[in-house]
């Protein structure tokens, strides 16, 4: 269960919105979490989602959950140019001691002016 | 400065040479990880450490050795480095078992080009 797709390109004009998608096959998941990875630098957590949720807002952000599909969303609302970046899902899963976490292989978002 | 700090951020290598990847972070964390960035792949786990002298094997251990004799340090050896083994190396580190109350904490990454 530790498969998680992400579709890899993405392209939006400034000032749309944007929706990354992804998907996992693990119903024991704890916690989803969308990172964002800037050039030449690490991970940053975006933000999160725990698993008996179905939606969160942060700001220009909205984390949508089906569980019933294992399919997990984030929304950019008046995407920027400095929203341009590579966006990596991750789950953990319920009973891991480490609560381990399993990374999709990363959506790159190209915002244009 | 505080944070996590990766050296060094490039290295080229040759086939067969012990390289060592040094990562120190100043949170006094109790996890540390090291992964691996590769194209078709994403982040792959390599090692994790719960504590000082507690280490174990992630997903892609073989080829590479860790140790951790001081919380703040989680040094990656490559014993014999292979062209399989050129990518980009990540260092986390969290407070606890990584949840949404303790994430990740990534550092800027190493790229090594093994030839």
């Amino acid at each position: 269960g530790e498969d998680v797709e992400q579709s890899l390109f993405l392209s939006v004009r400034e000032g749309d919105s944007s929706v990354i998608n992804c998907t996992y096959t693990d119903s024991s998941s704890t916690y989803l979490y969308w990172y964002k990875q800037e050039p030449g630098a690490g991970l940053q957590l975006l933000t999160y989602i725990f698993s008996n949720m179905d939606m969160k807002q942060d700001q220009r952000l909205t984390v949508l959950l089906n569980k019933k599909d294992k399919h997990l969303s984030l929304r950019i609302a008046d995407t920027q140019t400095g929203d341009s970046a590579i966006y990596f899902c991750a789950e953990s899963m319920r009973g891991s001691t480490l609560g381990r976490l399993y990374f999709g292989r990363g959506t790159q978002l190209t915002v244009w002016p | 400065d505080a944070g996590i700090t990766q050296s060094p951020r490039y290295k080229i290598t040759e086939t067969g040479r012990q390289v060592t990847l040094m990562c120190h972070q100043t949170w006094s964390h109790s996890y540390m990880f090291w992964y691996r960035q590769d194209l078709g792949h994403g982040l792959r786990l390599i090692y994790y450490s719960a504590a000082a002298d507690i280490t174990d094997k992630g997903e892609v251990p073989d080829g590479y050795v860790v140790s951790r004799s001081k919380t703040e340090n989680f040094p990656l050896t490559l014993e014999s480095a292979t062209r399989s083994q050129t990518s980009v190396y990540f260092c986390a580190s969290s407070e606890s078992a990584p949840n949404a109350n303790s994430p990740l904490h990534f550092g800027n990454g190493t790229r090594l080009t093994v030839t």
